[in-house]
């Protein structure tokens, strides 16, 4: 049973680049979240889709924006990137809005050079 | 989200069980304890919830005190694997999706 998939494992992009990261949820999850970890601290919370929609934010500019597709997939989509947007980009699924326990991929780690 | 308090750092034996304790004191009366770990250079992982009654899975076990101010994590038998860094989450309300991260415990498990 695959777990939650994200491509690419590793990025390197330039300051003001617009960036794409790709999000499979674990099989039978329909609700995606998104977060962002910096070196050495706890991950923080972006979005999480559920239907297609947005259903929560974090405290993440407009340049982060995201979609989900009919198949539960998730794209996170970063514009006019910064030096600090460099960091590990996580995506987790469940089942349902309410689900309890979120699967974790293994994350993204974006560079911005 | 209901505010935690969790110590920076544990030592424990291996195959001695390791008790990690929470304090999550605002905590409202339909908001569950979620408990997270973090191995080195992987994303978070699962461990259990609760609400009001302990919880045991093959992972874990979750004890929550009756007044639901503190709970604690406990892994029965600790193996080296268990070295990790352990987040206990308090979601606000209804806002099970929006995990916040705090700085955890790292969890040194030691031969």
């Amino acid at each position: 049973d695959a777990g939650v998939t994200q491509s690419p494992t590793h990025l390197i992009k330039t300051r003001g680049q617009q960036v794409t990261l790709r999000c499979s949820p674990k099989s039978g999850h329909d609700t995606v979240s998104w977060y962002q970890q910096a070196l050495g601290q706890g991950p923080q919370f972006i979005f999480q889709y559920y239907e297609e929609e947005e259903r929560q934010r974090g405290n993440f500019p407009d340049r982060f924006s995201g979609h989900q597709f009919p198949n539960y997939s998730s794209e996170l989509n970063v514009n006019a990137l910064l030096l600090g947007d460099s960091a590990l980009y996580l995506c987790a699924s469940t089942l349902g809005l309410a689900g309890h326990g979120y699967t974790f991929g293994s994350g993204t780690r974006l560079t911005v050079v | 989200d209901a505010k935690t308090t969790q110590p920076t750092s544990m030592d424990c034996a291996e195959g001695r069980a390791a008790n990690l304790p929470c304090n999550h004191s605002t905590i409202s009366g339909n908001e569950y304890v979620y408990w997270y770990r973090q191995i080195h250079s992987q994303g978070p992982q699962y461990i259990i919830h609760g609400l009001k009654n302990n919880e045991t899975n093959e992972m874990a076990s979750l004890i929550i005190t009756e007044d639901r101010k503190s709970s604690t994590l406990i892994l029965p038998h600790a193996t080296l694997r268990d070295t990790a860094v352990y987040y206990c989450i308090v979601p606000g309300g209804t806002s099970y999706g929006k995990l916040t991260f705090g700085q955890g415990t790292i969890l040194t498990v030691h031969p």
